[in-house]
């Protein structure tokens, strides 16, 4: 079945340090790739999307890129704030299809 | 800007108890959903719903029931608690684009935190 697999965390990092988490997915369709971030005490949010292949979905100075080769949608930022940090989740959603399913979350903080 | 708005947002129940959440949304979503989020496993889909009237089981439904009577709401019951139930719980929604399909981007409120003892 369809399933998104991202990089365990917390992933820790001082201000102005880069950020990559991977995302990785298995889909029997064409999916729309998604990252969304979920701040203390609230609900996901989408950060950013793709829809096809070679997509670059970007927001905020966070970017990625749906590698269809690869199957795989890292997410990255070139310099994280305190601010940033959060539970990031890679999810997907197939083409005409009713579900998005979810990777496990990467918490990130950001120390200053 | 409501969006979507979850009532109650904080329960404990004594195992054994029933309770329902509710979920409304006023941005005319035809898909609505009902997630669990426990620590390191991410969010599991427990119900949805594709329309007024329509109800599915997702991932895990065992020991959940829905009803959608009126597009703007989702409800989730549980007719008996139990403390694997403990969770946080969201509800969202989702859109068709102009293609009329399903557009896959979520819109959540902002979680229901129950506590089973």
């Amino acid at each position: 079945g369809d399933s998104v697999t991202q990089m365990e965390g917390p992933v820790t990092l001082s201000e102005e340090a880069f950020l990559t988490i991977n995302c990785t997915y298995t889909a029997t369709g064409y999916p729309s790739l998604f990252w969304y971030v979920q701040y203390p005490g609230e609900g996901l949010q989408l950060l950013l999307k793709a829809t096809k292949a070679d997509d670059k979905g970007s927001n905020k100075g966070f970017e990625a890129t749906y590698r269809k080769e690869t199957t795989s949608f890292h997410l990255e930022k070139g310099s994280v704030q305190v601010s940033d940090s959060a539970v990031y989740f890679c999810a997907l959603s197939v083409t005409g299809g009713f579900k998005t399913i979810f990777g496990a979350g990467t918490r990130l903080f950001v120390k200053a | 800007n409501a969006g979507v708005t979850q009532t109650p947002k904080f329960r404990v129940l004594k195992t054994g108890q029933s309770m329902t959440l509710l979920c409304a949304q006023d941005m005319n979503h035809e898909y609505m959903y009902w997630y669990r989020q426990d620590p390191g496993m991410g969010l599991r889909l427990i119900h949805y719903s594709v329309g007024e009237g329509t109800t599915a089981k997702g991932e895990v439904p065992d020991g959940y029931n829905v009803s959608r009577l009126k597009k703007q709401n989702f409800l989730l019951g549980l007719e008996s608690a139990a403390p694997s139930q403990t969770s946080v719980y969201f509800c969202a929604s989702s859109s068709t684009g102009t293609s009329g399909r399903r557009t896959g981007e979520l819109f959540f409120g902002e979680g229901s935190r129950l506590t089973v003892l």
